[in-house]
């Protein structure tokens, strides 16, 4: 079975600064990754996946995140915090054992401060 | 892009009557959707798949008699709660997989939720 482990609850940077979201995950089979974001009361918006192409995936507004198969991770990355960047952000896997099903992590909110 | 309504987008009823939660996909066929419910400040957590044409498969804990789910057509899928409760309150979102563009990639595509609050 398939299972993703998001690392920090909660993660707070200053604006201008790097963001590092934490992401590991565990599957029996090649998995496919994802990073979708969620405003408050709003449904999920895809940032990035990786789809067993290139090991570094970029997405939209600037975030990016590498697979990488030996630390079993999939970390998620921006070169520089926005203040519209606050919103919180969940890693998911998906795989194809008869049947595709995707697994989300616990999410990670993230504040950005002025 | 490809979309994915839910509807309604918000419903408070009284404890015990049942509330349906309508699913579509806007402008592709959706050969499999699927069920989430998110409580405040948790992750999605996964309550069933449905492929068009038959019964849907429940995740382990999740009463299939409660929650009803019926994928009618490759572009609708409904999910009915049963005698709601108020812990049945919660932040229902529904995704549906399927092939945007001839010679596409599946993709799954995400609802932007219903809030049910049972009193």
């Amino acid at each position: 079975a398939q299972s993703v482990t998001q690392l920090g609850s909660h993660v707070s940077v200053s604006e201008g600064a790097l963001v590092l979201l934490r992401c590991n995950y565990s599957s029996s089979v090649p998995p496919y990754l994802f990073w979708y974001v969620q405003y408050p009361n709003q449904g999920l918006q895809l940032l990035l996946k990786y789809t067993s192409a290139a090991t570094l995936v970029k997405g939209i507004n600037g975030f990016e995140a590498e697979f990488k198969k030996s630390e079993t991770s999939f970390h998620l990355t921006k070169p520089s915090a926005h203040m519209s960047d606050a919103a919180e952000y969940f890693c998911a896997v998906s795989v194809n054992t008869g049947g595709f099903k995707t697994i989300f992590g616990a999410g990670t909110r993230l504040f950005v401060k002025a | 892009g490809a979309v994915v309504s839910q509807h309604p987008s918000r419903v408070i009823c009284k404890s015990g009557t049942s509330v349906k939660i309508e699913c579509r996909s806007l402008d592709f066929q959706a050969t499999t959707m699927f069920w989430y419910r998110q409580f405040p400040k948790k992750s999605l957590m996964l309550m069933a798949t449905s492929n068009e044409g038959s019964k849907a498969t429940y995740e382990q804990g999740v009463e299939k008699d409660k929650f009803l789910i019926n994928h009618a057509s490759l572009t609708l899928s409904t999910l009915t709660v049963t005698s709601a409760h108020p812990e049945d309150s919660s932040f229902y979102i529904c995704s549906a997989r399927g092939v945007v563009s001839s010679g596409g990639a599946y993709t799954q595509y995400f609802g932007p939720g219903t809030r049910l609050t049972v009193l």
